[in-house]
């Protein structure tokens, strides 16, 4: 596609479910980053891929956070055991950058997680 | 403290005004500046990308940077409608962007 994808847009949770977010990168892009943004907030970076690589997971809040890319393209952030603190839109983003400062990244619309 | 401090807003101002917005950092190493928009339910896009210290131009849009006070600052010229969005400070000293909490501005036709 022509942008960075993210689905589900909109997701609401009950406390304690799971839930996994996708993002679909621009194609061929080879760093990929997901951010958290809290209402009012500025976007909190949470971890970096390099192809299929993880090269930086330090932003990730609790061990209940993991992400994957496996395949160096599409990459799914899954939370389990969802907590009230988890509601933030989850942004993801993309460079053709490998190395050194990643220069434009390229966010997608994020997906909104909402936990009750 | 945040390593990024933004000036909160959120700024009104009327079409045709020029809005100022800045930032304040601590980390020495920041040496790239980035600016992004934000509209609203949206994801942010890259409007300015400076390198190190000094000035940089784009259309009505000046970015500005000074290392020695580790100051951050963006003039929207000739403001319109259309400006009306949520600014985001983002430096770096790698790959990983520190974001402000953004400014919110409205301009008013």
């Amino acid at each position: 596609g022509a942008g960075v994808s993210q689905s589900p847009r909109y997701k609401v949770a009950k406390r304690g479910q799971d839930v996994a977010l996708r993002c679909d990168p621009i194609s061929g892009h080879v760093s990929l980053f997901w951010y958290q943004q809290a209402l009012g907030q500025g976007p909190e970076f949470l971890t970096y891929f390099q192809n299929e690589a993880q090269l930086d997971k330090s932003g990730l809040p609790s061990d209940r956070f993991f992400a994957e890319r496996p395949e160096g393209s599409v990459s799914t952030l899954k939370i389990q055991r969802t907590q009230q603190e988890d509601s933030a839109v989850y942004l993801c983003a993309s460079s053709s950058r490998a190395s050194g400062n990643t220069g434009e990244l390229f966010f997608g619309e994020g997906s909104r997680l909402t936990v009750l | 403290q945040k390593e990024v401090e933004q000036d909160p807003g959120p700024l009104s101002v009327p079409e045709g005004a020029i809005v100022s917005l800045n930032c304040t950092y601590s980390n020495s190493a920041f040496q790239y500046f980035m600016w992004y928009r934000q509209y609203s339910r949206k994801g942010p896009e890259l409007l300015m990308y400076t390198y190190s210290s000094g000035n940089k131009e784009d259309g009505r849009f000046t970015a500005q940077v000074d290392k020695s006070s580790k100051y951050i600052s963006l003039f929207i010229r000739d403001s319109q409608p259309s400006d009306s969005a949520t600014y985001l400070c983002a430096p770096s000293d790698d790959y990983k962007l520190s974001f402000g909490a953004g400014t919110t501005v409205t301009v008013r036709a």
